[in-house]
């Protein structure tokens, strides 16, 4: 089963702190994303990669960073947290295989509260 | 252009009925249009998927029903159950070899709770 895991499910964190959020998967998968989930606006991407040291903006990426060293991994950073950033923090990783229709495996999350 | 609107936005359904949530896009280059369920606490999941090939496809309870000239597709759960309680997002992508064009674009969701 592919498997991707997230760092924290949960996360409190002060205005103007630099937080990051670490995302690893098993499966070899070359995609990996960064979403954003709240009530209302449903899942909006905020940066993606689709290989090592690769990165591209998404549809939000105002506000974030991400880092991809190792094929593996994908970490979201968040400069200087900031209270509209508090939300759930989705990634997902898929295979290039049939790109544009492959299947995104997601993380269970982590809710991350900015005070 | 690049959206796709689902709709109602929070569906509650006796058990046993009928769940239907739709869809809309406007891009007619979209040719993967999959659902992903998302429960409580978890992140979400493909549940079923359509290409533009075919009207219908059904897995189980779960159906999909494509309609290419309305632009238009929806997910149907018959028999509704209290363990089909979730978040139902819809999405649309086209068949690419990387970069931004693949991306799938997501539904804004649709919470299906399902009374006994």
């Amino acid at each position: 089963d592919v498997k991707v895991t997230q760092s924290s499910r949960y996360l409190v964190k002060r205005t103007g702190e630099k937080v990051f959020l670490e995302c690893v998967q098993d499966m070899d998968h070359e995609n990996m994303f960064w979403y954003r989930q709240d009530p209302g606006l449903g899942l909006r991407l905020i940066y993606f990669s689709y290989d090592v040291k690769m990165k591209e903006k998404g549809d939000i990426p105002e506000g974030y960073s991400v880092s991809r060293e190792k094929k593996e991994r994908f970490s979201l950073i968040l400069e200087s947290a900031s209270t509209n950033q508090t939300s759930m923090y989705l990634c997902a990783s898929s295979s290039k295989q049939l790109a544009g229709q492959e299947t995104q495996y997601f993380g269970p999350g982590t809710r991350l509260l900015v005070l | 252009q690049q959206q796709v609107k689902q709709s109602p936005q929070s569906l509650i359904v006796q058990k046993g009925g009928i769940s239907i949530i739709n869809c809309a896009y406007e891009n007619t280059a979209f040719d993967y249009f999959p659902w992903y369920q998302q429960f409580p606490g978890k992140g979400p999941a493909l549940l079923i998927a359509i290409r533009p090939d075919v009207s219908e496809k059904k897995e189980g309870r779960f159906t999909i029903s494509f309609n290419k000239s309305a632009k238009q597709f929806s997910l149907h759960i018959m028999d509704s159950q209290p363990g089909d309680s979730a978040t139902y997002f819809c999405a649309a992508s086209i068949e690419g070899y990387g970069g931004s064009q693949g991306n799938l674009i997501f539904g804004k969701g649709t919470k299906l709770s399902v009374k006994p």
